[in-house]
């Protein structure tokens, strides 16, 4: 079973700040992705990615597949960003996802 | 576009009752997924569908049962709650199962067993 960890597990910033959320995983994968959950709310897709590099509006998606790791940034961060952001990871077995415990983001004014 | 939509948004169960959880979605997925979320855990799978007619047990399904009704829908069942089944449930749904493409999640289940 793939161990998938998160950190921080916490994160209070300011405003505008360059926000850097990482994720590791143990076993190689087939894909990895990253959600946002904001409170009471569900869950939305942000990235799904196996190689490199993705960017969308202020974030951004990086991976390494020889150092199992993954990291996303939030330019000009904004207190409309605050919410919980899940990695998760597929190997293409028949499980699913299988899900890190998530970083709570808290971007204050 | 509603994507995956789940019923009831909230619910209140004394322990032993049973209750259904449904979700249906409309992107002709093959697969889905029932989660369940519990505070300082990851999302975990209790029952997946690979495609219409097929079941499998994921990670935690004790306490728990699945039908795949159809290609759209995929229901929750717990026959006789208990409060360790209090968590909140999300539905989610993929093209395949195992290859490289996006999961559409549900908005939650929040379940109360007292």
């Amino acid at each position: 079973k793939n161990e998938v960890e998160q950190s921080p597990q916490n994160l209070t910033a300011q405003e505008g700040e360059f926000i850097t959320i990482n994720c590791s995983y143990s076993v190689g994968i087939s894909a990895l992705h990253w959600l946002q959950q904001h409170p009471g709310g569900g869950i939305v897709s942000l990235f799904m990615l196996s190689s490199g590099k993705k960017k969308h509006g202020r974030l951004i998606a990086t991976i390494n597949i020889q150092e199992k790791h993954s990291s996303l940034h939030i330019t000009a961060s904004h207190p409309r960003d605050s919410a919980v952001y899940i990695c998760a990871v597929t190997g293409g077995g028949a499980d699913g996802l299988t899900f890190g415990k998530g970083t709570h983001l808290i971007i204050q004014p | 576009n509603a994507g995956v939509t789940q019923t009831p948004k909230f619910q209140v169960l004394k322990t032993g009752q049973s209750m259904t959880l449904q979700c249906a979605q409309d992107m002709n997925h093959n697969s889905m997924y029932w989660y369940r979320q519990d505070p300082g855990m990851g999302l975990r799978l209790i029952y997946y569908s690979a495609s219409e007619g097929t079941t499998d047990k994921g990670e935690v399904p004790n306490g728990y049962n699945v039908s795949r009704l159809n290609k759209r829908e995929f229901s929750l069942r717990l026959e006789s709650a208990a409060p360790s089944q209090t968590s909140v449930y999300f539905c989610a749904s993929s093209e395949v199962l195992g290859a490289d493409t996006e999961a559409f999640f549900g908005q939650g289940t929040r379940l109360t067993v007292v």
